[in-house]
Order: C-alpha cells, then sequence, then structure tokens
C-alpha cells in the first residue's frame, strides 16, 4: 500500500495567490482529515470528511480556507487569499470510520507564503 | 472542546533508560488515545494506541496507560535506542479516531544520549 500521498511536498507563493493542497488517501478508507502543524500552535485539526462529506470544518481559521473531496480517493484543501499567517506544514490523514480507529498521516506539504 | 496538556516538552535520557511522558486531557467523553511518533521533516507515525476500555498495553519496548478516573495516560519507553531520538504526540478522540479528528497534545521532543 502506498499510504496517504500529498502533493506538493512544498509550496512557496507570495501573499495575496491561491494555493491548492492535495491529497489521496489509503485506499479503502473513507474518513480523511486534514491539519496544520506550526510551531506555535502545533497540530491542528481544521476539517474532515466521513465518506465523501464534510462533518466538522469548525478548525476552518477563515473563509480563506476551503476542503473538498469530490471523491472517495482525492481531497483538495484550498487557501485564496493566502497570507504569510498560513505558512505551516499541512497534513492529510486517513482512515476507516468504522471498526477501527487508527489515523494514517501523509508526509505533509510545508507551505511557504512570503 | 478537548483539550491536551503534555509533560515534558523536551526529556533527555541515557540510551538504555527508560523515557516517560504524560498527557491529561478534559473531556470525560474522550474514548480513543493515541501516540505518535514524528520525525524530522516527516509526518507523525501511529505507534500505539489504547481505548478507554483497556488500562495498559503493551508493543515490545512501548507501552502505554490510562487511568479515566484521573484522566491522564502515559507513554512508556524501556530500553532506550538512539533511534527512539524523536517528537512524540499524545491525542485524544471523543467519537474513536477512525471517524472523529483527534485534539494532539504539543508534543516531547526525545533525546537518547549515547
Amino acid at each position: 500500500d502506498a499510504g496517504v500521498i500529498q502533493s506538493p511536498r512544498h509550496e512557496v507563493t507570495e501573499m495575496g495567490q491561491e494555493v491548492t493542497l492535495r491529497c489521496k488517501p489509503i485506499s479503502g478508507h473513507n474518513s480523511l482529515f486534514w491539519y496544520r502543524q506550526t510551531m506555535m500552535r502545533g497540530l491542528e485539526l481544521l476539517i474532515y470528511f466521513n465518506n465523501n462529506v464534510p462533518i466538522d470544518d469548525s478548525g476552518m481559521p477563515e473563509d480563506r480556507f476551503s476542503a473538498k473531496m469530490p471523491n472517495a480517493s482525492f481531497s483538495t484543501l484550498k487557501i485564496q487569499p493566502s497570507e504569510p499567517r498560513d505558512s505551516a506544514v499541512y497534513f492529510c490523514a486517513s482512515s476507516l470510520a468504522r471498526g477501527t480507529y487508527e489515523q494514517y498521516f501523509g508526509p505533509g506539504t510545508r507551505l511557504t507564503v512570503t | 472542546g478537548e483539550n491536551v496538556e503534555q509533560h515534558p516538552s523536551t526529556l533527555s535520557v541515557q540510551e538504555g533508560d527508560s523515557a516517560v511522558i504524560k498527557c491529561t486531557y478534559s473531556d470525560s467523553a474522550s474514548n480513543y488515545f493515541p501516540w505518535y511518533k514524528q520525525e524530522l521533516g516527516k509526518g507523525p507515525q501511529l505507534i500505539i494506541d489504547i481505548r478507554s476500555n483497556v488500562g495498559e498495553k503493551k508493543d515490545q519496548r512501548i507501552a502505554v496507560t490510562l487511568n479515566k478516573t484521573a484522566k491522564h495516560f502515559s507513554l512508556h519507553i524501556t530500553e532506550t535506542q538512539p533511534e527512539d531520538s524523536a517528537v512524540y504526540f499524545c491525542a485524544a478522540s471523543i467519537g474513536g479516531g477512525g471517524a472523529d479528528g483527534l485534539t494532539f497534545g504539543k508534543g516531547t521532543h526525545l533525546i537518547i544520549q549515547p
């Protein structure tokens, strides 16, 4: 199994630009989570989906952030417009919603907004 | 919402000695408690977890204990080795991590001294 796949691994963009982060969950998993990691705030849950449906987006910091899951094998996290304070590592994780509790993380996307 | 406190933030131990990391949580409804290991530049890796109906779980050199009355849980690593050096995170979940998001502690930087 390839594990959770994220792209790009690194993204450098200028303030005001649109940024799109991508995630492919582990095949067969039906829950998908987006987390953000910063030195100041640690690992924070942004949003999660069960069976492609957003369940809780209370962690999304602002309306500039949006996430979609058009099918079971793909999700995007978009920031528009980006700001320097959005600089962080963004992780995607997936799990089986029933029968098990484990979440498996991808390698992350390091975003730098200048 | 849930709040997870983790101590210490940094722990240095001699190779071969034991290491203990402690966490407390605030929401008595939490029922799933995983531990993750994160190496530099990588995503968090699940190393062990425990559910609320179990008091202790062991996997080779790693063990986790849970005290639901006191709302705290701990990670124990015995016979530490250089490859144990990493940042360790505890987490808690109300709905079970598979179908619900995780709330993380701030992490413990474990340093194994040769």
